[in-house]
């Protein structure tokens, strides 16, 4: 079994400043690592993800993230954020190859990006 | 394209009644599934379909039904609505294989249950 763990629920920040969401996985596994963006009171987009190769992946809207195998964790970055980067990031995990349709994810992380 | 649809985008229903959730993809994806969404509990898997004709069950199954008889729909079944199922239900869509790992997913239906 796979599970999620965002350590924060909440990630209050100012406009400009950098960001860190965080994520930790489970799994007895390897796994195919994800991250979801969900602006308000729409559907779930795709961030970026991580399959194999590089441990540092590049996202749409200037997010990465960095695949830590040791650390179990797939933290997401974004250098200076935007007022419209307010939204809640999901954190997903799956098996790998081409069964990844049964997606775990986190509890999400509410990004607010004041100015 | 017009993506992954789901009708209606809210519906409020008293316990006992039923409904069906419609879903509509025309990626011509094979592999598609449903979400529910509550507050503080991320998304939860509830059923799956892989193809035409099969589907499975997820992590939170109980008190829903779904079939598969077409590529493009994915209507998910209310037989006797409970409070338990306020929530806000969203269809994902996916090429199968490796040609893609992107789930698709629509705008999402907000249900209550009183």
């Amino acid at each position: 079994a796979q599970s999620v763990t965002q350590l924060d629920s909440q990630v209050p920040v100012f406009e400009e400043a950098p960001v860190e969401l965080r994520c930790n996985y489970s799994s007895s596994v390897s796994v195919y690592l994800f991250w979801y963006v969900q602006y308000p009171n729409q559907g779930l987009q795709l961030l970026l993800k991580y399959l194999s190769g590089s441990t540092l992946v590049k996202g749409i809207n200037g997010f990465e993230a960095e695949f830590n195998k040791s650390q179990t964790s797939f933290h997401l970055r974004k250098p200076s954020v935007h007022i419209s980067d307010t939204a809640e990031y999901f954190c997903a995990v799956s098996p790998p190859g081409g069964s990844n349709y049964k997606l775990t994810f986190g509890k999400g992380t509410l990004l607010t990006v004041n100015p | 394209n017009a993506g992954v649809t789901q009708t209606p985008k809210f519906q409020v229903l008293k316990t006992g009644q039923s409904m069906t959730l419609q879903c509509a993809q025309d990626m011509n994806h094979e592999y598609m599934s449903w979400y529910r969404q509550d507050p503080g509990m991320g998304l939860r898997l509830i059923h799956y379909s892989v193809g035409a004709g099969i589907t499975d069950q997820g992590e939170v199954p109980n008190g829903y039904n779904v079939s598969r008889s077409t590529t493009e729909d994915f209507p998910l079944r209310l037989l006797s609505a409970a409070p338990s199922q306020t929530s806000v239900y969203f269809c994902a869509s996916r090429l199968p294989g490796t040609a893609s790992y992107e789930q698709y997913f629509g705008p999402g239906t907000r249900l209550t249950v009183t």
